[in-house]
Parts: structure tokens; C-alpha cells; sequence
């Protein structure tokens, strides 16, 4: 089945820096990517997801990267925020419209003012 | 609408005791997921139902059932609770994007300590 990794589990960065965040799946059928944001006391939010058909995605300060060959995809947040602080799940699914994940551990990230 | 909702929050079991765990969402998705979060891990997969009357087993389903009679309710059940299954629980919903792919909803979740 398939297995994701990610990295780093905790990031520290200065508000304004920016914010990567990289995962690795082991399923070369996987075509979904969604990355999730999980707040103190809530539940995962969906915040971009990318296909396989595509490379690069785009919203505001976040954006997505996918590398098929490689097998991995990266999440980049720019002038982060301190409301950026929260714990990022990448996922990866092998079915045709996304209907199951399989979730990566988690990167807590904290935006330092 | 609501979205998904779980109750109860907070729930402190002793060991062998058994509960259920209510899950209910109002979007008219057809897939529905539980989870269960450790302390500092990622989400696993415990059961999962394609529709009213329709469950499948995920990646850690031992010790727990679940039953989906309506599109609403989706409820966990845990039988004999042990101290491994002390948890943070989310129930998930999930529906088509316009392009046709599925995001999945989260509820707030529910703590449960088994002691």
C-alpha cells in the first residue's frame, strides 16, 4: 500500500521567511495530493491539493510542487504569518477521484514574531 | 450548515468499558471516515463507508465497529476499550469537487483516554 514521509516533523522560521515542507509517497499510481492544516483544538483543514497532471500550483502565499518522477511534492509558504503556526499533513491517494488518503506524520510549524 | 459534527468532546473511559461515538454531517456526502490522531502522528484510517449500509475496513480497525444506516450518521463504536485506544477521534465527509475529486471534511474531534 502506500506510504507517506515527511519532512522536516518541526519547523521554526521568522515571520516574513518563508516555509517548505517536503513529502515523499511510495505508490507511483498516487494522482492526488491535498495538503491539509490542522489549528490547536480543530480538525485537518484542506488549505491546496494538486494532480498529477499538473506540476505547480498556486493560491496567494501558498503554493505546491509535484515532481511524479521523484515521487515527491512539496508544500512552500512565503511571508508567513503568525497565523501560519499550526501542523501541515501532506496525503497521497491512489484511487481515481481522491475518495482515501494516506496521510503523512505531520510538520508542526511555528512562525516566530 | 454545520458541517461535521462529533460528539461527545472529552471522554475519560475505564478499561473494559465500552462507548460509542457519534459522528453526524449535513452536506449529503456519501464517503464518511474515522480516524484516530496520536500524540504527535499523523491521522490513521479506521473504517471508512461509501455510502448508507456500506463499510470497510481501513489501515488499524481491530477494536472498534462501526454501522452507517443513514447518509448522516456515521457512528464509531468501541467495545472493551483498552489504554492503546486512547486517541484524539475525527470523523470525516467527503464530496465531489466541481472537477470531480473529493475533499474531505473534518470534525472538531473527540479525546478519549482510556485508564
Amino acid at each position: 500500500g502506500e506510504n507517506v514521509e515527511q519532512h522536516p516533523s518541526t519547523l521554526s522560521v521568522q515571520e516574513g521567511d518563508s516555509a517548505v515542507i517536503k513529502c515523499t509517497y511510495s505508490d507511483s499510481a498516487s494522482n492526488y495530493f491535498p495538503w491539509y492544516k490542522q489549528e490547536l483544538g480543530k480538525g485537518p483543514q484542506l488549505i491546496i491539493d494538486i494532480r498529477s497532471n499538473v506540476g505547480e500550483k498556486k493560491d496567494q502565499r501558498i503554493a505546491v510542487t509535484l515532481n511524479k518522477t521523484a515521487k515527491h511534492f512539496s508544500l512552500h509558504i512565503t511571508e508567513t504569518q503568525p497565523e501560519d503556526s499550526a501542523v501541515y499533513f501532506c496525503a497521497a491517494s491512489p484511487d481515481n477521484y481522491g475518495q482515501n488518503f494516506v496521510f503523512g506524520p505531520g510538520t508542526r510549524l511555528s512562525v516566530l514574531p | 450548515n454545520a458541517g461535521v459534527t462529533q460528539t461527545p468532546k472529552f471522554r475519560i473511559l475505564k478499561i473494559g468499558q465500552s462507548m460509542t461515538l457519534q459522528c453526524a454531517q449535513d452536506m449529503n456526502h456519501n464517503y464518511m471516515y474515522w480516524y484516530r490522531q496520536d500524540p504527535g502522528m499523523g491521522l490513521k484510517l479506521i473504517y471508512y463507508s461509501v455510502g448508507a449500509g456500506i463499510t470497510d475496513k481501513g489501515e488499524v480497525p481491530n477494536g472498534y465497529n462501526v454501522s452507517r444506516s443513514t447518509t448522516e450518521d456515521f457512528p464509531l463504536r468501541l467495545e472493551l476499550a483498552a489504554p492503546s485506544q486512547t486517541s484524539v477521534y475525527f470523523c470525516a465527509s467527503s464530496g465531489r469537487f466541481r472537477d470531480g475529486y473529493y475533499e474531505q471534511y473534518f470534525g472538531p474531534g473527540t479525546r478519549l483516554t482510556v485508564t
